[in-house]
């Protein structure tokens, strides 16, 4: 079954404790993305890839890293987490740049809550 | 990246043909329009796209007009699962950030 797959699903940790939020997809997609959505503020991308060591800032960077040394893996990083990166988060992925003749597959999320 | 307008928010009822339609009057030569629909604390899931006139897929319909400066996401007899928040986005297809709007939510009652 095509997926993108997040882990984990939900986290409950410390201020200033590093944490990856893995994302894996298993549909030999090029384009990978990070979002994270708040209350009122929508759907905002974080970061996103066009492919295997190419990566780019989106909208919302600050306080996040993201590698992507092989095709199918894309994790968020963060190095010092603090409580206004409370928030849902989606792993989305898609054929080629991610561009708008691509529709994005995204995963079941992950909730992050930083004291 | 071209700026969408959509309604905040829109109630129907059960079996009630549903349109929303999305502004989006600084649409490129080059952008498509997406739809996504997204569930309370689950990703968005694509549901239809198209560049100009009509497309149909077994979920919905998606009507362009010539101009292509808006859209309308067409759901047939919804029912209340179609109760959600709907996403216009467009972009051209070499475009690789990707802003959503605000979306709206749908609201289907019995």
């Amino acid at each position: 079954e095509a997926q993108v797959t997040q882990n984990p699903r939900y986290l409950i940790t410390v201020t200033g404790k590093k944490l990856t939020v893995t994302c894996s997809q298993n549909m030999n997609h090029e384009y990978m993305s990070w979002y994270r959505q708040d209350p009122g503020l929508g759907l905002r991308q974080i970061y996103y890839s066009m492919n295997v060591e190419v990566t780019d800032k989106g909208d919302v960077p600050e306080g996040y890293k993201v590698s992507r040394k092989e095709k199918r893996n894309f994790p968020l990083i963060l190095e010092s987490p603090s409580p206004n990166q409370t928030s849902l988060y989606f792993c989305a992925s898609s054929f080629g740049t991610g561009g708008g003749n691509q529709p994005q597959h995204f995963g079941d999320g992950t909730r992050l809550s930083i004291l | 990246l071209a700026k969408t307008t959509q309604p905040i928010s829109m109630d129907s009822y059960e079996g009630q043909e549903v349109n929303i339609t999305c502004s989006h009057n600084n649409i490129a030569t080059n952008d498509y329009i997406t739809w996504y629909q997204q569930f309370p604390s689950q990703g968005p899931r694509f549901i239809i796209q198209g560049y100009k006139t009509k497309v149909t897929n077994e979920v919905a319909s998606l009507f362009i007009p010539a101009d292509r400066k808006s859209s309308t996401l067409s759901l047939p007899r919804v029912s209340l699962s179609d109760t959600a928040v709907y996403y216009c986005l467009v972009r051209n297809s070499s475009a690789s950030k990707i802003i959503f709007g605000s979306g709206t939510r749908l609201s289907i009652r019995p």
